[in-house]
């Protein structure tokens, strides 16, 4: 079946400009997750939804971040004021419910690049 | 809190030989414990993951992973190494006690696994 996909997979964009980052999981999955992966490093974890609510936004760096997903499917990451230090690879998860044993299965991530 | 290392940037082997990658791990109590898999510009494939029980776990294309609790260690393993395994290999934890309100997991800086013909 269809993987976790991501739009647009590469987005370059000004500092100080909004952008938005979509996500869509796998069909039938409560469970999603936003990471964050800069050059040469892991993925850091930045919000977790389980169905429409935000269980753990623990990772959102500062409160320019902020991510909804208000049908409890698709997913939006949001990015106020993008500084240049905002660029990275942002990779979506998605599980298929609420246990912490569940495998969460990654999408292609959109590049983000702020110049 | 929980941490995971990967003590190694980049391996290196030649085809047809065993290869390890090498994991260890921190937590608080319990670990749930991944591999991932990431090829040039695609995202993270899931490779495999220790649960509980048998301490040897297998997964997919031959790789499996043995949980050693004592030496809080993870590695990676594969019999025969392939050149198309030439990719980058993240280790992951998420702390079993952490209670139903957090399930991200905590990844390594990655290692580099270079396959050589």
């Amino acid at each position: 079946g269809a993987g976790v996909s991501q739009t647009p997979s590469n987005k370059v964009t000004e500092k100080g400009k909004y952008v938005e980052l979509r996500c869509d999981p796998i069909s039938g999955h409560t469970a999603l997750y936003w990471y964050r992966q800069s050059l040469g490093q892991g993925p850091e974890f930045l919000i977790y939804f389980q169905g429409t609510g935000a269980a753990d936004d623990s990772g959102l760096p500062n409160d320019r971040f902020f991510a909804v997903r208000p049908e409890g499917s698709v997913s939006t990451l949001k990015i106020q004021r993008t500084e240049r230090g905002d660029s990275a690879v942002y990779l979506c998860a998605s599980s298929e419910g609420g246990h912490g044993t569940d495998t969460q299965y990654f999408g292609p991530g959109t590049r983000l690049t702020v110049l | 809190a929980q941490s995971v290392a990967q003590p190694e940037d980049q391996v290196n082997v030649a085809e047809g030989n065993p290869l390890t990658v090498k994991c260890t791990y921190s937590v608080s109590g319990n670990p749930y414990l991944f591999w991932y898999v990431q090829y040039p510009n695609r995202g993270l494939q899931f490779l495999l993951k220790y649960i509980t029980g048998d301490n040897l776990v297998k997964g997919s294309y031959g790789f499996e992973a043995e949980f050693n609790k004592s030496q809080t260690s993870f590695h990676l393993k594969k019999p025969s190494a392939l050149v198309s395994d030439s990719a980058l290999y993240f280790c992951a934890v998420r702390d079993a006690d952490s209670g139903a309100g957090s399930y991200q997991l905590t990844f390594g800086k990655g290692t580099k696994l270079s396959v050589i013909p």
